[in-house]
């Protein structure tokens, strides 16, 4: 079992719409999440950090749900420019310095 | 703002060469990472490093090893290429030591071993 698992899609929305993608980790003693968005043959960047209490930055919300160790993205209003594949990452305790573990990657793409 | 650049975007070897990647960062962080990704498997780490002259193992080390003799690069050696090592190598650096940082990352590069 991957330690990180994601749907890979590819989710195919209209513009404005509303979509949500999960993730679950194995782990349970991670201690650190976060989503990273990479564009087409681009390299990954940090979208957001997902705390415990939940956090919204503009149209991306993002959840932890700590019991049943999934992590949530939510996308409202979706943009042409939304299009990407969104990966799911998670710190693992313990494990020093070595941070962080990715996920596969759930590509978006947002259709006019 | 943050830069990681990579030595090369593209790069064709054959088997059995040795092959050098290099990574540089300006921000003067602690913690440098190579990556591989490939389609369906997400990035796996290879090695990385917390200070010069120090590197761990990460996920997926055979067939590879690392320098790092300043602070600011880190190369990544294939010691003889092999086919199944066609991928993107990606390299990141981070500031501090604790699993919350943010990973940079450098473009990329396309290896292709015939």
């Amino acid at each position: 079992r991957k330690e990180v698992e994601q749907d890979p899609g590819p989710f195919n929305v209209p513009e404005g719409a509303t979509v949500a993608f999960n993730c679950t980790y194995s782990n349970s003693a991670s201690q650190s999440f976060f989503w990273y968005r990479q564009d087409c043959r681009k390299e990954p960047k940090l979208l957001m950090s997902v705390y415990s209490s939940g956090n919204e930055d503009g149209r991306f919300t993002a959840q932890l749900n700590r019991a049943s160790q999934y992590i949530s993205l939510l996308i409202r209003d979706s943009k042409l420019s939304d299009s990407a594949t969104y990966l799911c990452v998670v710190g693992m305790r313990g494990t020093g310095r070595r941070a962080l573990t990715f996920g596969s990657g759930t590509r978006l793409q947002v259709q006019p | 703002d943050v830069k990681v650049t990579q030595s090369s975007r593209y790069l064709v070897k054959r088997t059995g060469e040795k092959v050098f990647l290099e990574c540089v960062q300006d921000m003067d962080h602690e913690n440098m990472f190579w990556y591989r990704q490939d389609p369906g498997l997400g990035l796996r780490l290879i090695y990385f490093s917390y200070d010069v002259k120090m590197k761990e193992k990460g996920d997926i080390p055979e067939g590879y090893s690392v320098s790092r003799e300043k602070k600011e690069r880190f190369s990544l050696i294939l010691e003889s290429a092999s086919t199944n090592q066609t991928s993107m190598y990606l390299c990141a650096s981070s500031l501090g030591t604790g699993v919350e940082e943010t990973q940079y990352f450098g473009p990329g590069t396309r290896l292709l071993v015939l």
